[in-house]
């Protein structure tokens, strides 16, 4: 089993729905955790970052954090043709050789269509 | 606008041919990453450094895989003798060492026949 599983869809939306993505993890030392939104023949790139647990919102994205239930969770709010893309849920574990390192989600293939 | 910069874009090469894949990290990063992506196997971490120094290379085949960086501007992963499972989408980023500032660079795509 992956230290972090996610759902990979695909996942097929029509224009101004809210999106759910989610990854749960099995590593308790999991500190940070990330989303990244890559785009096709394109680098993954940082889209939300959280520490802990917690909530964050950043415009139409909302990114949850529950440690105790070892679930994250990214909301895209009215969601638009151009957020098609594959996301990936990233963690790190806090201090020593492992501070920095990332362990990622398989990714999730979302398609927002007109 | 500092990016990360990979070099090639695409490879295509034959089964028992060396690659090397070549990436310059963001001036000012002392942490660099290597990664693979597939389809089946999402992006795997194969080998990491800070300040120049391989930290963890748990996630390479040794046998054939193998890491380095001369110096701060550049960082190298050769592959020797590939293979055509070896065919993959590689990524080099680089950050200043906090996990939520990793820059990805565009990545080499590698076919091996």
């Amino acid at each position: 089993q992956k230290e972090v599983e996610q759902d990979p869809g695909p996942l097929s939306v029509p224009e101004g729905a809210i999106v759910s993505l989610n990854c749960t993890y099995s590593n308790s030392a999991f500190q940070y955790f990330m989303w990244y939104r890559q785009y096709s023949r394109k680098g993954p790139e940082l889209l939300m970052y959280t520490y802990s647990s917690g909530n964050k919102e950043d415009g139409r994205f909302t990114a949850q954090v529950d440690k105790s239930s070892k679930y994250i969770s990214l909301f895209i709010r009215d969601s638009q043709p151009s957020d098609s893309a594959t996301y990936l849920c990233a963690m790190s574990a806090e201090g020593g050789t492992s501070y920095g390192k990332l362990t990622f989600g398989q990714g999730t293939i979302l398609t927002v269509h007109p | 606008d500092a990016r990360v910069t990979q070099t090639p874009r695409d490879k295509v090469t034959e089964m028992g041919q060396e690659v090397t894949m070549r990436c310059q990290p963001i001036l000012g990063h002392n942490t660099v990453f290597w990664y693979r992506q597939t389809m089946m196997q999402g992006l795997e971490l194969l080998a990491y450094f800070r300040n120049r120094a391989p930290l963890d290379d748990s996630g390479m085949p040794k046998d054939r895989f193998s890491a380095e960086m001369p110096d701060a501007t550049l960082a190298t992963l050769k592959i020797q003798p590939s293979e055509p499972r070896d065919s993959a989408v590689y990524f080099c980023a680089s950050g200043p060492g906090r996990p939520d500032t990793q820059y990805f660079g565009p990545g080499t795509r590698l076919t091996v026949l």
